[in-house]
């Protein structure tokens, strides 16, 4: 099993441009999760999604958009980046919420974006 | 309002020196506390959770209820512990979602 994978690994863009970073997860999990990592500030929520075809705003969801179209894919969007979206981005995923050893959240290895 | 700080970016220690990584929470109902780690060049990756009572090469974590603190200890440090410690909290809703600390970096030297 892959895990939980993540393309691109690097990326470098101009202000005003857009990007697509998708994540893969094999585990078949129902729950998936990206994070923004940025020094100081720890892991921080931008979006979740609970479910195929459902999406959610996490704590800082302005600027990105996303999508759940296949269980196993979780796309996020930056329509128009902007150098304060300079960040390392995250995705993880879990089985399901509630049942004791199964909501653990598995981590992709990042994608390092820099924006111009 | 939930929420989860680590007081310190940096932890320095030596070698066998005993290591506490501090982790507070706020949070009005009963807590469910994790510790993720990430060493240098690999994934973010659980360590412990309080349910489980474990203690995971050689770290151990109580919750203290009263102090609403979750400290992650070890007596011994070895250099191999070297990385980034996150202190995370699930949210009171139904969509595991993590509360993340600020993290720590531990640096144990030679």
């Amino acid at each position: 099993n892959a895990g939980v994978t993540q393309t691109p690994k690097f990326r470098v863009l101009k202000t005003g441009q857009s990007m697509t970073l998708l994540c893969a997860q094999d585990m078949n999990h129902e729950y998936m999760y990206w994070y923004r990592q940025d020094p100081g500030m720890g892991l921080r929520l931008i979006h979740y999604s609970v479910g195929e075809g459902t999406t959610a705003k996490g704590e800082v969801p302005d600027g990105y958009n996303v999508s759940r179209l296949k269980k196993q894919n979780f796309l996020l969007g930056l329509e128009s980046a902007a150098p304060s979206q300079t960040s390392v981005y995250f995705c993880a995923s879990s089985y399901s919420r509630g049942l004791a050893g199964e909501d653990e959240q598995f981590f992709g290895p990042g994608t390092r974006l820099t924006v111009l | 309002a939930q929420r989860v700080t680590q007081p310190e970016k940096l932890l320095s220690v030596f070698k066998g020196a005993p290591v506490e990584l501090k982790c507070n929470y706020s949070y009005s109902g009963s807590p469910e506390l994790f510790w993720y780690v990430q060493y240098s060049r690999q994934r973010l990756q659980l360590l412990l959770r309080h349910i489980s009572r474990e203690s995971i090469k050689g770290f151990t974590a109580d919750l203290n209820k009263g102090e609403t603190s979750f400290h992650l200890k070890k007596p011994f440090a070895q250099e191999e512990d070297s990385a980034m410690y996150y202190c995370a909290l699930h949210g009171s809703s139904n969509t595991g979602k993590l509360i993340f600390g600020q993290g720590t970096t531990l640096q144990v030297k030679p």
